[in-house]
């Protein structure tokens, strides 16, 4: 069964800092990964989805890697502001069509 | 389009009682997800289609759950005589279900169920 660890559970920086939030999970046979940001009382808006074939994807100030050989997945957010501020949830995709989710990272840019 | 809608956002209900909770997925899209969200978990896995086909159920998925996707397009979520263990955020996604990005999830604003 793919179990996805999500650490830190909370981080609280200043603003501006660069970051990095950490994702693993126990089965490397996955179709893709994703990362999802949730805010307090919200849906799930998705931020980046890395295919399994890939390696990393960008978007704006956020990219994130993917090595699946050693189930390990990490987003960076580079120069973090205030509005960074939510839950940050990886996912993945595996050949049993369903997602799994870990539990999360609770995200606080201090101004 | 705007997206995976979800209705009701938010429900209370008296235990015992029956609800039923809507999903209308991004229309183009033939794969819709149920998962369960409780407070300070990552979302858990229900069940899925594949346009009306209910393909995959969890465990989680108890006899006094159950979902339909009549046409293939919307899909809703009943829970029967329900106990308070069921409040919880109850979330929709749907995926395209081909090509590249078949798989890439999009997800509701979910409903909110609080079970007195």
């Amino acid at each position: 069964k793919q179990e996805v660890t999500q650490i830190p559970a909370a981080l609280s920086v200043p603003e501006g800092e660069n970051l990095v939030l950490n994702c693993s999970f126990t089965d490397s046979a996955i179709y893709n990964l994703q990362w999802f940001r949730q805010d307090p009382g919200k849906g799930l808006t998705s931020l980046l989805l890395i295919q399994s074939s890939q390696r990393e994807q960008t978007s704006g100030r956020l990219n994130a890697s993917l090595d699946k050989s050693s189930g390990r997945s990490t987003l960076y957010i580079a120069a973090s502001q205030p509005g960074d501020s939510a839950t940050y949830l990886c996912a993945v995709f595996g050949d049993n069509n369903d997602m799994r989710f870990g539990a999360g990272t609770r995200l606080t840019v201090k101004p | 389009d705007t997206g995976v809608s979800q209705n009701p956002r938010h429900k209370i209900t008296k235990r015992g009682q029956n609800v039923t909770f809507r999903c209308d997925p991004i229309s183009e899209h033939n794969r819709l997800y149920w998962y369960r969200q409780t407070l300070g978990q990552g979302p858990e896995f229900l069940t899925y289609f594949q346009n009306e086909a209910q393909l995959e159920k969890s465990r989680l998925l108890s006899d006094r759950f159950s979902a339909e996707r009549p046409k293939g397009s919307f899909s809703t979520l009943e829970i029967q005589r329900t106990e308070q263990g069921d409040s919880a955020m109850y979330l929709c996604a749907s995926s395209l279900g081909y090509g590249t990005s078949a798989y890439e999830q999009y997800f509701g604003p979910g409903t909110r169920l609080t079970v007195t």
